[in-house]
């Protein structure tokens, strides 16, 4: 399996714009987290699923946050607007009997 | 809520010295899991206990489950510059399946 996939790697935009990140988990993996690293705040939860479903999402910042799961193999995070304050790494990671499995991460910078 | 201090904050060490970090919480975790994250890439799982006074060895990593349920350690022996990253302790969210993440600890390894 070639792991979990994210994209863009690398995302630089300006404030206002809107940005879309994506993430393909391991196939047959149940659960799929958004994570956000940062230096001051070290890796926070955003929002995780359960067989598509949104189990959690009360770390996601603020309304300009929303993150999808049409399906068991694709989840989208949006940023609309961005701010300056949204740059970080937002790692995807998915798991299966508990052992989470992470992407490489997206690095989004907003000017 | 949960909380994961992890000290120290960050070590510099020459090749070959043995590594020693901790982990402790505010509350009890009953999994204890140490990720390390390599530069430019998602944590990837080193060790897991799951039982109280448990000690897990993975090569030259060694790993503890305190026996109050409120700390472990990582040991690290006769380090190798490939160890350099930053290493997290992680827990599972009380009742859920996410994984709160320490603070992390950045272990550099001189030649």
């Amino acid at each position: 399996d070639a792991g979990v996939i994210q994209s863009p790697r690398h995302e630089v935009t300006e404030m206002g714009q809107e940005v879309t990140l994506r993430c393909k988990p391991i196939s047959g993996h149940d659960y799929l987290f958004w994570y956000r690293q940062t230096m001051m705040r070290g890796l926070e939860l955003l929002i995780y699923f359960n067989n598509n479903v949104p189990i959690d999402d009360s770390g996601m910042p603020e309304d300009r946050f929303s993150a999808k799961m049409p399906n068991a193999s694709f989840s989208t995070l949006k940023i609309q607007p961005s701010e300056p304050r949204d740059s970080a790494v937002y790692f995807c990671a998915s798991s299966w009997g508990g052992e989470l499995f992470f992407g490489e991460g997206s690095r989004l910078t907003v000017l | 809520g949960q909380q994961l201090n992890q000290s120290p904050q960050s070590m510099f060490i020459q090749e070959g010295e043995d590594v020693s970090m901790n982990c402790t919480s505010s509350s009890i975790f009953n999994t204890w899991l140490w990720y390390k994250q390599d530069p430019g890439e998602g944590p990837v799982l080193l060790i897991a206990l799951y039982k109280a006074g448990e000690l897990t060895s993975n090569g030259r990593l060694t790993a503890q489950f305190g026996i109050t349920r409120k700390d472990s350690f990582l040991n690290i022996s006769a380090s190798i510059p490939s160890d350099v990253g930053i290493y997290f302790c992680a827990g599972p969210q009380t009742g859920a399946n996410n994984l709160f993440f320490g603070t992390g600890t950045r272990l550099t390894v001189i030649p």
